[in-house]
């Protein structure tokens, strides 16, 4: 079945941009949406449709965009950033969605 | 505002059906266009993508589940729910529902989880 391949930890030093990769053979034909998720906590969606932000998501959170990948990129980040970041998507078919196996983020 | 809540036994025995209930209140489940969908997490684990079903009633599955998946939706009390069969200790995790603006795609809103623990 289809698989999205993230890396399993991203270190960052607070105020530097933090950026965080997801693979998939089908992300040219399906969009990526990413989310974050604290201990304990159900996961929050910060980017939708590759590089939409929702309201209430502080401009620091931004994706993009190129070929197989996409990436999340947070600029600036904060300490209350540290998370676990997953991406989702479809299938090329569009007929089921799909995780990647999560990056957890420590700043 | 728009909230769900899920609710079912926090123990299964293995070999038995696992069954939820995600209640939505704060809008109706059969106006507009959403996927109700569930999703669950493994302790210290990722998030696998369950299934969802449509606004009209259509369905789809994790390819890996789909033999053991149903989701159905009560209209008459804001209610969708998830049937897991055969269950094992590895269908042990934190089940969610959740909400997908078909349009969009994202998973807007998001219930606060219930674990599910399947022992004898």
């Amino acid at each position: 079945s289809y698989e999205l391949t993230q890396p399993p930890s991203v270190s960052v030093s607070p105020g530097q941009t933090a950026r965080i990769t997801c693979s998939g053979d089908a992300l040219p034909k399906q969009y990526a949406y990413w989310y974050q998720q604290k201990p304990g906590q159900a996961p929050v969606l910060v980017i939708y449709k590759d590089s939409e932000r929702p309201s209430g998501i502080p401009e620091r959170f931004s994706g993009s965009s190129s070929g197989t990948t996409v990436t999340l990129t947070i600029s600036g980040v904060q300490a209350e950033d540290e998370a676990d970041y997953y991406c989702q998507s479809a299938d090329s078919s569009g007929t089921y969605k799909v995780f990647g196996g999560g990056t957890k983020l420590t700043v | 505002q728009v909230q769900l809540q899920e609710s079912g036994p926090g123990l299964v025995k293995p070999s038995q059906t696992l069954s939820l209930t995600c209640t939505v209140s704060g809008g109706s489940i059969s106006s507009g266009s959403y996927y109700w969908s569930w999703i669950r997490q493994p302790a210290g684990k990722g998030l696998e993508w369950i299934g969802r079903i449509y606004t009209s009633g259509s369905t789809n599955y994790n390819p890996s589940l789909k033999s053991r998946v149903t989701i159905s939706v009560d209209t008459s009390k804001n209610q969708f729910s998830l049937k897991l069969s055969s269950v094992t200790a590895a269908d042990t995790a934190v089940y969610y529902c959740a909400r997908e603006i078909a349009v969009a795609g994202k998973n807007d809103y998001w219930g606060q989880g219930t674990l599910v623990t399947v022992s004898s």
